[in-house]
């Protein structure tokens, strides 16, 4: 089964970091593109970042460029998400999602992990 | 920048009913780019349609996706129980490699 497991979601201050990790199971990680899509708490959807197969692509939405990182290591089928200068207004579920062998959609998504901040 | 608009937020419709559920675009975007998800309380979103017309795998033949240039819809035919959700269509601009997700269509009873 084709399966992704996010991890690292915490309670974290303003201005402090966290670290999210997303295990893949159940297919080849390396050739698929990767993303991070988050959703505060009773609203939608909203993509955050991506990093292509290699992780030589990568692209943010503009409210987390400059604080959030992406990269891949794809000897451990996991991708990260480094997030700094946390703002209370980034408090959602963060999810990671695979593109579906083409770009246009996400097919695969795991569970999520809450990350809250607040003092 | 292109933002996509779901009007209305909210759809009240019944059991065995037509819904069909509208996505503008803020300029004119490739079908080929165009998808939508279905979204159950407290679940993962999943995959419905692609490319504005194709039925992911597994999806069945009563969701159904269409449109051109800025305005698409997803219809569903009949309503099933298990179809009150939220809905959500996105858009991949691949001249910038960003995403971008419509804010959504709460189908209600």
């Amino acid at each position: 089964e084709e399966q992704l497991v996010e991890s690292g979601g915490d309670l974290v201050q303003p201005g402090g970091s966290l670290r999210l990790s997303c295990a893949a199971s159940g297919f080849l990680f390396g050739p698929f593109w990767m993303h991070w899509v988050r959703q505060a708490p009773g609203k939608g959807l909203v993509w955050v970042a991506h990093i292509n197969s290699d992780g030589t692509t990568i692209r943010y939405a503009d409210s987390v460029k400059g604080r959030f990182t992406i990269s891949r290591d794809n000897a451990k089928n996991t991708l990260y998400l480094q997030m700094n200068s946390l703002r209370a207004e980034d408090t959602a579920v963060y999810y990671c999602a695979r593109d579906r062998g083409f770009p246009d959609a996400f097919n695969i998504w795991g569970q999520g992990t809450m990350v809250t901040v607040s003092s | 920048e292109i933002v996509l608009t779901q009007s209305p937020g909210t759809l009240a419709l019944s059991p065995g009913e037509r819904a069909t559920v509208p996505c503008r675009a803020s300029q004119s975007v490739s079908s080929s780019y165009l998808a939508w998800y279905q979204q159950k309380p407290a679940q993962t979103p999943t995959l419905l349609i692609y490319g504005a017309s194709n039925r992911a795998s597994g999806i069945p033949d009563r969701f159904s996706g269409s449109g051109s240039g800025t305005d698409f819809t997803l219809t569903i035919s009949r309503l099933e129980p298990e179809d009150f959700a939220v809905y959500y269509c996105q858009h991949y601009d691949p001249s910038s490699r960003t995403w971008t997700f419509g804010q959504g269509t709460k189908v209600e009873v």
